[in-house]
């Protein structure tokens, strides 16, 4: 399976101010995802990051508060944007390499607190 | 929208109980994972399941599939201390993977 490295694996940030979260995969791959997780809680899709395309958001999720770019089939980037202490999350980017059946691969997170 | 509930939500037991996570949809979905989550990191996958009705074993883990593909249970035999952590189920449709709301489980020495 992929090897996802992350980055910043946590921060602090004062509110008003942007965030932008880096997830580096060690292969091509299609389709890359950007989930949240509140604490406590499961994981939320934010948005689906496909190369060459926009990204697919999910309802509740705009691109303005959560911009993010593919510049190529190893590397994406997700901005938290004019951030609220209720963005105060884990931010985490998944791949699914080779089939479905062996399921996604999470890098390890990025966990946000906006004072 | 797509919702998995699982329940239940917290599970405290003792080292060498039994239990089982329920996963509840009124959705179908082609297939569903179940993961587990330590803190610090993400999840990891512990199976995926296709068939309806179908069941798969991991040692003393046991994963069941509803019949409808709407639900499905994992099934822990004597838990031990290193079982503990965030259980999820996540069901698959159209190239989206979503996640239930989660089972903590603690197992105590």
């Amino acid at each position: 399976s992929a090897v996802i490295s992350q980055k910043p694996s946590r921060d602090i940030c004062q509110r008003g101010t942007s965030l932008t979260i880096q997830c580096q995969v060690d292969s091509q791959v299609t389709m890359m995802f950007w989930y949240r997780q509140q604490p406590g809680q499961s994981l939320t899709l934010i948005a689906t990051a496909n190369q060459g395309s926009e990204a697919t958001y999910e309802s509740g999720f705009v691109i303005d508060k959560f911009p993010i770019s593919r510049p190529n089939l190893t590397f994406s980037t997700l901005t938290v944007s004019n951030m609220s202490p209720e963005d105060s999350s884990i931010y985490l980017c998944s791949v699914v390499t080779g089939t479905l059946f062996y399921g996604y691969t999470f890098g390890s997170g990025t966990r946000l607190t906006v004072v | 929208t797509q919702l998995l509930e699982q329940s239940p939500q917290f599970l405290s037991i003792q080292e060498g109980e039994n239990l089982t996570v329920y996963c509840n949809s009124s959705s179908v979905f082609s297939s569903l994972q179940w993961y587990r989550q330590e803190p610090g990191e993400g999840p990891v996958l512990l199976v995926t399941v296709v068939t309806g009705g179908e069941v798969k074993k991991l040692k003393r883990l046991t994963f069941q599939f509803g019949d409808a593909r709407k639900d499905s249970s994992l099934h822990i035999t004597a838990a031990q201390p290193g079982d503990t952590g965030l259980y999820l189920c996540a069901g698959y449709n159209t190239d989206k993977l979503i996640f239930g709301t989660g089972t903590r489980l603690q197992v105590f020495p």
